[in-house]
């Protein structure tokens, strides 16, 4: 299952509402999750099964979708959110990861 | 909490084996699967495989058989063996708990290896 990521870059200002899609090449059922990753650092796990946020992770992110498409918000963004954000499903094995979304803040 | 911490060579040359462990800390490996994933600007993230037991292992066919993981729960660790190594294979590899409630998802990370492969 390919992971169609997009944007692959975005700017926006603090208090800001952005949004990540990701697309897949077949219906994944919710079988996805997303991280952020800062550089020099691992991928942290923010939230997983489409919707389910990670323990301690800001309320302002959120994950939605259906099918073969899924988007993390991020509502209110602050400066701490930039860094990469991918999609990774776990639908069936090979598990594989979208192409990262590089969130800059103005 | 758990960490995990990936280690072994840095250097690997052409043709030869890469082989990394990582050691956990902090909670069992019991009733987890423990995975590989690695990181390069060409290929991004791609898992590699996971070990439960050593006779439970899934390895992404795009690594061709080459790829062997194994676990050692008495000693806290598990290793990733990738033979035949070309520049191909040069990439951030990092271990990672998969931990399954409702789906598989990767909750904790090591911090990284850098491993190079060159003569």
């Amino acid at each position: 299952v390919y992971m169609a990521q997009s944007p692959p870059s975005l700017s926006a200002s603090v208090g800001d509402r952005v949004s990540i899609t990701c697309r897949a090449t077949q219906t994944i059922d919710n079988y996805i999750n997303w991280y952020q990753q800062k550089p020099g650092e691992a991928p942290k796990l923010l939230i997983y099964a489409a919707s389910t946020l990670q323990t301690g992770v800001p309320s302002r992110f959120s994950g939605s979708g259906s099918g073969t498409d899924y988007t993390l918000t991020i509502s209110g963004l602050q400066p701490e959110d930039s860094g990469t954000y991918f999609c990774q499903h776990s639908y069936s094995t090979p598990w594989t990861f979208g192409q990262g979304t590089r969130v800059d803040i103005k | 909490q758990v960490q995990l911490q990936e280690s072994g060579p840095k250097v690997v040359k052409p043709s030869e084996t890469l082989s990394l462990t990582c050691s956990v800390s902090g909670d069992s490996m019991n009733n987890y699967y423990w995975s590989w994933i690695r990181q390069s600007p060409e290929k991004g993230l791609e898992w590699l495989g996971y070990i439960y037991s050593s006779d439970n292992t899934n390895y992404n066919p795009s690594l061709k058989g080459r790829v062997i993981m194994s676990l050692d729960t008495s000693k806290n660790q598990f290793s990733l063996n990738l033979k035949s190594v070309t520049a191909a294979d040069t990439a951030v590899y990092y271990c990672a708990r998969d931990r399954f409630a409702v789906i598989d998802y990767f909750d904790s990370w090591g911090q990284g290896i850098l491993v190079t492969v060159s003569a």
